[in-house]
């Protein structure tokens, strides 16, 4: 079954602009990751934030986290043609692995160029 | 240092026959896991091996089953194929139960069709 949920399921936005993507989840996680998918090919991953903390940046990506909500999101700020993609929000409850990472259905991003 | 690598990259098989699928995890990594992407369900867990015992499955039936070598090279094998298990079939490694860090390294996926 499910953990997260994407939401949007697609969004499509111009290039320059940001683009910000929301998952929500059901049980207690000790992680929440963020992966890509580019047209059926493999994730690739982006950016894991642990239960302890709020917020998180990497590059042009920012992740918060709402632990009290069970809810994260995604924010890629100063959006280009490649970052045309599917976006997975992921939830690893053990921390070790143990029962593999729950993925949602994806929010799928188009940049118009 | 190569990534995840999966063959074959794209599977034809009919309703009824067998198909194995392949994975070599990162060099140092001993954790493989497997994925199933159909189309409109997402990424659904299938199994998960480390040092070449099972140590976790989805909730598929038993025709899905696999193994992991001591290389920790990784097949899953499935049976009696159905027309829905037509999907990508994602392998991803880890360094370990112990090592894990968290995050996956996916290959880029053995796409199956069943006709």
């Amino acid at each position: 079954s499910q953990q997260g949920e994407e939401d949007p399921q697609a969004l499509s936005i111009q290039e320059g602009e940001n683009a910000t993507m929301n998952c929500s989840y059901k049980t207690s996680i000790n992680n929440l990751q963020w992966y890509r998918q580019n047209s059926g090919r493999g994730l690739v991953h982006l950016i894991l934030i642990r239960s302890n903390e709020r917020e998180k940046h990497s590059g042009r990506l920012r992740v918060t986290l709402d632990t009290s909500k069970k809810s994260s999101s995604l924010l890629i700020t100063a959006s280009r043609a490649a970052d045309t993609a599917s976006y997975f929000c992921a939830t690893d409850r053990s921390g070790g692995g143990a029962d593999g990472l729950t993925f949602g259905k994806g929010t799928h991003l188009i940049i118009q160029p | 240092e190569a990534g995840v690598t999966q063959s074959p990259t794209h599977l034809i098989k009919t309703r009824g026959q067998q198909a194995t699928l392949r994975c070599s995890p990162i060099s140092g990594h001993t954790s493989v896991y497997w994925y199933q992407q159909a189309l409109g369900l997402g990424l659904q867990f299938l199994l998960w091996y480390d040092e070449g015992e099972e140590r976790n499955r989805g909730n598929f039936p038993p025709r899905f089953s696999g193994r992991q070598f001591p290389n920790y090279s990784s097949e899953l094998n499935v049976n009696a194929l159905e027309l829905e298990d037509s999907a990508l079939y994602l392998c991803a490694s880890s360094p370990g139960r112990v090592r894990n860090t968290g995050e996956l390294f996916f290959g880029e996926g053995s796409r199956l069709t069943v006709l």
